[in-house]
């Protein structure tokens, strides 16, 4: 059973930084890329970041270039999303998503449960 | 930047009544056009991929059609659990983006 566990969110202030972290298992991590998406209280989706399968490829939405940062860790299973400048505009729900084609972007099959990140004095 | 539009914006619908969910392209996508269902307080779940292809779990009443810059998601016979926001979410070109969502209530 694929299952993609996030952890990290919480309170930060205007400015601050925050690493957010999604744990993997279930299926071969390191042959799928994989996203972040992210909600705000009561909106619609939005897309913010991408990896590739291996790592050498990454993508931003322009809300967030420059300030957050996707990684992975194929020998631990696990994404990140290193934010920092936080504004109060980057306050959502970031969910952890599988891509569903192997070495591609495509799809996303599987969603993480999410976790809320508050920017707030 | 491909922008997705949706229609309607809400819909308030009595079960088994026949649910219609489109969402345009602001340019040709081909069929890299998907389909996710989010309940209150969950995550979004995938319905349809490229535009038509079924998903192993999904209920059978769930279809979608259309290709190019037009597309529909259709829910025949609307159950009590199909109560969602719907999102359409396009892969065809970086930056991805979804629909603005279609709130699907039961009378």
């Amino acid at each position: 059973e694929v299952q993609l566990v996030e952890s990290g969110g919480g309170l930060v202030q205007p400015g601050g930084s925050l690493r957010l972290s999604c744990s993997a298992s279930g299926f071969t991590f390191s042959s799928y890329a994989m996203h972040w998406v992210r909600q705000a209280p009561g909106k619609g989706l939005e897309y913010v970041s991408a990896i590739s399968s291996n790592g050498g490829s990454t993508y931003y939405a322009d809300s967030v270039k420059g300030r957050f940062t996707i990684s992975r860790d194929n020998s631990k299973n696990t994404l990140y999303l290193q934010m920092s400048s936080l504004r109060a505009e980057d306050t959502a729900v970031y969910y952890c998503v599988k891509d569903g084609s192997p070495g591609y972007y495509s799809y996303f099959d599987y969603w993480g449960q999410g976790t809320l990140v508050t920017v707030s004095s | 930047e491909i922008v997705l539009t949706q229609s309607p914006d809400f819909q308030s619908v009595t079960p088994k009544e026949k649910v219609t969910i489109t969402c345009r392209a602001s340019q040709s996508i081909g069929s890299s056009l998907h389909w996710y269902q989010q309940k209150p307080d969950q995550s979004p779940k995938l319905l349809i991929k490229y535009a038509s292809q079924s998903i192993s779990g999904v209920p059978s009443r769930f279809s979608g059609s259309g290709s190019g810059t037009d597309f529909t998601l259709t829910i025949n016979s609307l159950e009590a659990e199909d109560a969602a926001t719907y999102y359409c979410h396009q892969s065809s070109s970086l930056p991805f983006t979804f629909g603005p969502g279609t709130k699907v209530d039961i009378k």
